[in-house]
């Protein structure tokens, strides 16, 4: 039963325009979501969160907007750079649990 | 601030044998989470110490087990190892809301 989908297993995008990773989950009950970034041979780096409380989180070129009645959450990167080719997760949790639950990832390719 | 560390970062073990992992978090981090990434199952939970005591625990066999020190370093065990236990461990500490990763450590059962 997956809870946390990321239905893209891989994006192509341009460098310099705008990526867009999507996440969808089940369970009504996460009230947290985090994404993260993560290289070949290394641990998952923390991007951005956002509470159910909220819609709408920035921090620099990334945004991640939810969108709670369609339980949908994505995350923007805007300008994308070479950089940011890396697999990304997105993780939800019940606040209090800490019991992340993973969505597969999805394989971000900035081209020059 | 130092960030999480694991030892080993890779693991070679036969089928049988049993296997220590070890994480120090984040100084001032109380919590300590250890995860498995597999390439079939993905990122699954395994449990979580805070001030030595587990307080959650995902759906892994009693083979997988896990205790924290006082000074909030952690380690996991497995025993009995089977070839499905091949996977990149990670451990992930945290103060607030967020969990910060440490590099992992490889194992690889044969």
């Amino acid at each position: 039963d997956q809870q946390v989908k990321q239905n893209s297993p891989s994006l192509s995008v341009q460098e310099g325009r705008i990526s867009i990773l999507n996440c969808d989950y089940t369970n009504s009950m996460f009230d947290y979501f985090l994404w993260y970034k993560k290289y070949p041979a290394e641990g998952p780096t923390f991007l951005i969160s956002i509470s159910s409380i909220k819609d709408k989180n920035e921090d620099g070129r990334f945004t991640v907007f939810l969108n709670k009645s369609a339980k949908h959450l994505s995350l923007h990167i805007v300008p994308s750079q070479p950089g940011d080719s890396a697999v990304y997760f997105c993780a939800a949790d019940v606040q209090g649990a800490q019991k992340l639950v993973f969505g597969q990832g999805t394989r971000l390719t900035i081209n020059p | 601030k130092a960030g999480v560390t694991q030892t080993p970062r890779y693991l070679i073990k036969t089928r049988g044998q049993q296997v220590t992992l070890s994480c120090s978090p984040i100084s001032g981090h109380r919590s300590v989470s250890w995860y498995q990434q597999t390439p079939g199952q993905g990122l699954q939970f395994l449990f979580e110490y805070f001030s030595e005591t587990q307080r959650n625990k995902g759906n892994f066999p009693g083979r997988f087990s896990g205790r924290q020190f006082s000074n909030s370093r952690s380690e996991m065990n497995v025993s009995t190892l089977e070839l499905g236990d091949s996977a990149l461990y990670l451990c992930a500490s945290r103060a607030n809301y967020e969990q910060y990763f440490g590099p992992g450590t490889r194992l690889t059962v044969t």
